[in-house]
């Protein structure tokens, strides 16, 4: 099986700099993803981790560790347009399976 | 930028009623998916497709769903005979098929309230 553990709200301000970190245990892994949700509507594709490093896109930036089971999305530059869900989510590595296994999200509110 | 689109945007339904969920993937795209978010709740997968065939489906996924791509663009996810718990917002997602870097693109989702 497979859980996702992530902080369930967090707080920061505009400007900020904020860091969400998710950990993980499963029995195989084959990648990390982080998704952006606002509420009421779909999740949006934010990053992509399979080997152990840092990936920057724009004012996000994902790392992971797989030997910790770890990985953090920060976001830098902080808008009010930033306060949503932040789902991350473990797929297996087992051959054929394809299915995400999603976390409970980090609710973030960006403070003026 | 192409995108999945998901008809309708809320279904209200009877308790025992069937429902029909539609789905446009991206059309290049090769694997096509079903999720489920039940209010205030994680996102949980239903079903993935491939080739005209379900590839993997999770305990969710009971006899009462099914899934089936009835021409070259639509992909429709079937509640046979709803139940209460089943409302939730039902998100179709797609993917172009490199396992190692398939990301997943979803729709707006389907609200269904079921009565």
């Amino acid at each position: 099986g497979q859980n996702i553990d992530q902080p369930t709200e967090m707080t920061a301000t505009e400007g900020a700099i904020v860091q969400i970190n998710c950990t993980y245990q499963t029995s195989g892994f084959n990648g990390l993803f982080w998704y952006q949700q606002h509420a009421g509507e779909a999740p949006t594709f934010l990053s992509y981790n399979v080997l152990d490093g840092l990936e920057e896109k724009g004012r996000f930036s994902s790392f992971l560790s797989r030997s910790k089971g770890y990985s953090y999305l920060l976001l830098k530059e902080l808008q009010m347009k930033d306060s949503a869900s932040y789902l991350c989510a473990v797929r297996d590595v087992d051959m054929g399976r394809r299915a995400l296994t999603f976390g409970s999200g980090t609710r973030l509110q960006v403070q003026p | 930028e192409p995108e999945v689109t998901q008809t309708p945007s809320h279904q209200v339904t009877q308790m025992g009623q069937e429902v029909i969920l539609r789905c446009v993937p991206i059309s290049n795209h090769l694997y096509f998916y079903w999720y489920r978010q039940i209010l205030g709740q994680k996102v949980e997968f239903l079903v993935s497709f491939y080739n005209n065939e379900i590839s993997e489906k999770s305990e969710i996924f009971d006899d009462q769903f099914s899934v089936e791509r009835p021409d070259g663009s639509n992909f429709t996810l079937k509640i046979r005979s709803t139940k209460l718990e089943d409302s939730a917002m039902y998100f179709c997602a797609s993917g172009r098929g490199a396992v190692s870097t398939d990301t997943q693109y979803f729709g707006p989702g389907t609200r269904l309230t079921v009565l």
